[in-house]
């Protein structure tokens, strides 16, 4: 079974500021890597997809990349609508699907 | 618009059986995997199957593999998911989740609302 670890665990910063979240799998996966960013009282939203593809609506300050087992998330000036958790997801290998555990970003 | 709504959750004893239906709306059902994610409240979401367009592909997390099944109508737009010996850690949020539709396997594009499954004595 593939295991994402994804760090840090939180982030705490301020608006304007950048954050890089990080993803590992336990196998290459690489290009099937996903990002989604979820709100208090809402289900997941689709940021990225196949590692670096902006889903239809995600802003540009939003980027993806990555190869092999490793994934980044950056975003690039955080907006007050931004801080939330975000989970990688790898769709690549069986079981097909699976999520890390989720980077918090905050208010700091 | 997209619409998938959930039923079937409750409170049900360990080793019980409980089947969700999800209805879709919105979009050609018949052109997209879905699949049933859940989440318990505070964890992150957890994957627990799919099922291709033509019921040709299916698959399951190891976790609920031999317990859960998955079935899908393209004529009524439905997919249930039929969950037989419950578990106390089967308890969390379902979700009906469409998929990109990029051919299997895509990432998630779309989510019910959910419907709480729990499992207790």
């Amino acid at each position: 079974e593939i295991v994402l670890t994804q760090s840090p665990g939180t982030l705490s910063l301020s608006p304007g500021e950048g954050a890089t979240l990080s993803c590992r799998a336990s196998q290459s996966v690489s290009p099937f890597f996903a990002w989604y960013q979820q709100k208090p009282g809402q289900t997941p939203r689709l940021l990225i997809y196949d590692t670096s593809t902006r889903s239809t609506g995600t802003p540009d300050r939003f980027s993806g990349s990555g190869s092999g087992t490793d994934c980044t998330l950056t975003i690039s000036r955080l907006e007050p609508e931004d801080f939330a958790v975000y989970y990688c997801q790898q769709y690549g290998r069986t079981p097909t699907w699976t999520f890390g555990q989720g980077t918090k970003v905050e208010i700091k | 618009e997209v619409q998938l709504v959930e039923s079937g959750g409750g409170l049900v004893q360990p080793g019980r059986s409980l089947r969700l239906s999800c209805a879709a709306s919105g979009f050609t059902f018949g052109d997209y995997a879905m699949h049933w994610v859940r989440q318990a409240p505070g964890k992150g979401p957890e994957w627990v199957s799919g099922i291709s367009w033509n019921s040709g592909t299916i698959d399951y997390a190891d976790s609920v593999k031999g317990r859960f099944t998955i079935s899908r109508d393209n004529a009524k737009k439905f997919v249930s998911l039929q969950m037989n010996s419950l578990r106390a850690e089967d308890t969390a949020f379902y979700y009906c989740v469409k998929d990109t539709g990029n051919g299997w396997p895509s990432p998630f594009q779309d989510w019910g609302q959910g419907t709480l499954v729990s499992v207790s004595s």
